[in-house]
C-alpha cells in the first residue's frame, strides 16, 4: 500500500459543471502530481504542485487547475467539464521534485462527464 | 505525437517462462526511464528504473535493457509468475526536468497462464 488515497472513488458530471477532486500524500512528500488517464491510454501529466506552488504543467488548457495544502493534501480542479474529460484522474506524491525520486500512485478518481 | 510507444497492447506468457515487454521512444532528450505496473483498481506501482547512462539494471526477477542507439527498451521478468498478470507501463523523463513529470506508454497487458 502506497499511503496515497484519492476521492471520491467514482463521480459523474455534466458537460459545463465543475469538479474537484481530492488526494492526501503519504506524509512528508512535499511533491504531488496529477495524471489524466483515458480509456486505452496511458497517464498523462497535467501538473505537479512543490510546497505548494505549481512547477511544472503539462499539456491542459487552465481550467485545470490545483491546489496544495500544507497537511499533504491537495486538489484538482476542472472547470466547465467537456465530454472528453472523462477519464481516470490519478494523483502521484513523491519526497522530492527529482526524476529519481519514485513517484507513489493512489488508486484514482474515475470521472465520467455526460 | 506519441513520445512513448508500447507497440503489444497484450502479451500471453505461460508461468515459469520469460516475459518480455518492449518500449520505444522517439525523444532524444529523455534520459532516465521506468517501468511501472498497474493491478485494476488501483494505481500504478513502480517496479524498476534505469538512468541513460547504464545499459541494463537488475532487481531480483526484473531486468530492465537500455538500447540508446535504438531509443527501445525492455523489460524482463524470469521466471514469469501468475502474480505478474497486470498492465506494464513504459515512462520516460528528462533527468533535470522533474517537474515536467513523467510521458507514458499506453500499456502492455501482460497474462501470464499456468
Amino acid at each position: 500500500e502506497t499511503g496515497v488515497t484519492q476521492s471520491p472513488t467514482h463521480l459523474i458530471k455534466t458537460r459545463g459543471q465543475q469538479v474537484t477532486l481530492r488526494c492526501s500524500s503519504q506524509s512528508g512528500h512535499n511533491t504531488v502530481s496529477w495524471y489524466q488517464q483515458a480509456l486505452g491510454q496511458g497517464p498523462q501529466f497535467i501538473f505537479q504542485y512543490y510546497r505548494e506552488e505549481e512547477n511544472g504543467r503539462g499539456n491542459f488548457p487552465p481550467r485545470f487547475s490545483g491546489l496544495q495544502f500544507p497537511n499533504y493534501s491537495s486538489e484538482l480542479n476542472v472547470n466547465a467539464l467537456e465530454l472528453d474529460d472523462s477519464a481516470l484522474y490519478l494523483c502521484a506524491s513523491s519526497p522530492g521534485t527529482r526524476v529519481g525520486d519514485t513517484q507513489y500512485f493512489g488508486p484514482g478518481t474515475r470521472l465520467t462527464v455526460l | 505525437d506519441q513520445q512513448v510507444k508500447q507497440n503489444s497492447p497484450s502479451l500471453s506468457v505461460q508461468e515459469g517462462r520469460i516475459s518480455i515487454l518492449n518500449c520505444d521512444y522517439t525523444n532524444s532528450m529523455f534520459d532516465y526511464f521506468l517501468w511501472y505496473k498497474k493491478y485494476p483498481a488501483e494505481g500504478p506501482t513502480f517496479l524498476i528504473s534505469i538512468s541513460s547512462i547504464k545499459d541494463k539494471n537488475e532487481d531480483g526477477r526484473f531486468t530492465v535493457f537500455l538500447n540508446k542507439s535504438a531509443k527501445h527498451l525492455s523489460l524482463h521478468i524470469v521466471p514469469s509468475q501468475p502474480g505478474d498478470s497486470a498492465v506494464y507501463f513504459c515512462a520516460a523523463s528528462v533527468m533535470g526536468g522533474g517537474a515536467d513529470g513523467l510521458t507514458f506508454g499506453k500499456g502492455t497487458h501482460l497474462i501470464i497462464q499456468p
